[in-house]
């Protein structure tokens, strides 16, 4: 059991150029999500996604788009990379039950650098 | 914005002393949880309490909550050098989006 996977752990990217960050969880979740955290802050998220074939902005979606690609699939697209968005992202899923209280499962990250 | 903001952002202390660090956000919340994050990794849930609770144990931790306050507590006691992280409270800002306060960053001292 693997819990949730990112692809890749780093990247450096000149600006202008794009890449997709791959995401997959094992639990079974329905709910993925996508977050960056930057320097001694919090996490922000970008967008996430309640179920399979739905998606929805969160904080801070422009620069990026989304695709829930399965149940256990969730990436995030950088279409023109910009210094702003060097950032640390985190995919996560969370537990089941829309009227419980839930936790939700990170993954390890991926460090980008936007030159 | 943020939801949560903890105090203080940074706390060192030595092994064996209690940490304690706060959490205060604006809007009403269903429940209110903490995450730690170990440097350079992803973060991990730690506990949750639902607005009608005022207190919960888990193992070293204790969490408190205080709605009229709009604030929670979260007390490691008998800290370790393990403890040193970054933690961080979270609100369910709708049914299943949660929004993270900035975080405290906690060194233990050995």
């Amino acid at each position: 059991n693997a819990g949730v996977t990112q692809t890749p752990k780093f990247q450096v990217l000149k600006t202008g150029q794009s890449m997709t960050l791959q995401c997959a969880q094992d639990m079974n979740h329905n709910s993925m999500y996508w977050y960056r955290q930057d320097p001694g802050m919090g996490l922000r998220l970008i967008y996430y996604s309640a179920s399979e074939g739905t998606t929805d902005k969160g904080e801070v979606p422009n620069g990026y788009n989304v695709s829930r690609l399965n149940k256990r699939e969730f990436s995030l697209r950088l279409e023109s990379a910009a210094p702003s968005q060097t950032s640390v992202y985190f995919c996560a899923s969370r537990t089941e039950g829309w009227t419980d209280p839930y936790e939700q499962y990170f993954g390890p990250g991926t460090r980008l650098t936007v030159t | 914005s943020q939801q949560g903001e903890e105090d203080p952002q940074a706390l060192s202390i030595q092994e064996g002393e209690n940490a304690t660090m706060n959490c205060s956000y604006k809007t009403s919340i269903n429940n209110l949880q903490w995450y730690r994050q170990n440097s350079g990794r992803g973060l991990v849930h730690l506990i949750l309490i639902r607005s009608n609770e005022r207190e919960k144990h888990s193992g070293r931790l204790r969490v408190t909550l205080d709605t009229s306050k709009k604030s929670s507590s979260l007390l490691i006691t008998a800290s370790r050098a393990a403890d040193t992280a970054s933690y961080f409270c979270a609100t369910d800002g709708s049914s299943y989006k949660l929004i993270f306060g900035s975080g405290t960053r906690l060194l233990v001292r050995p």
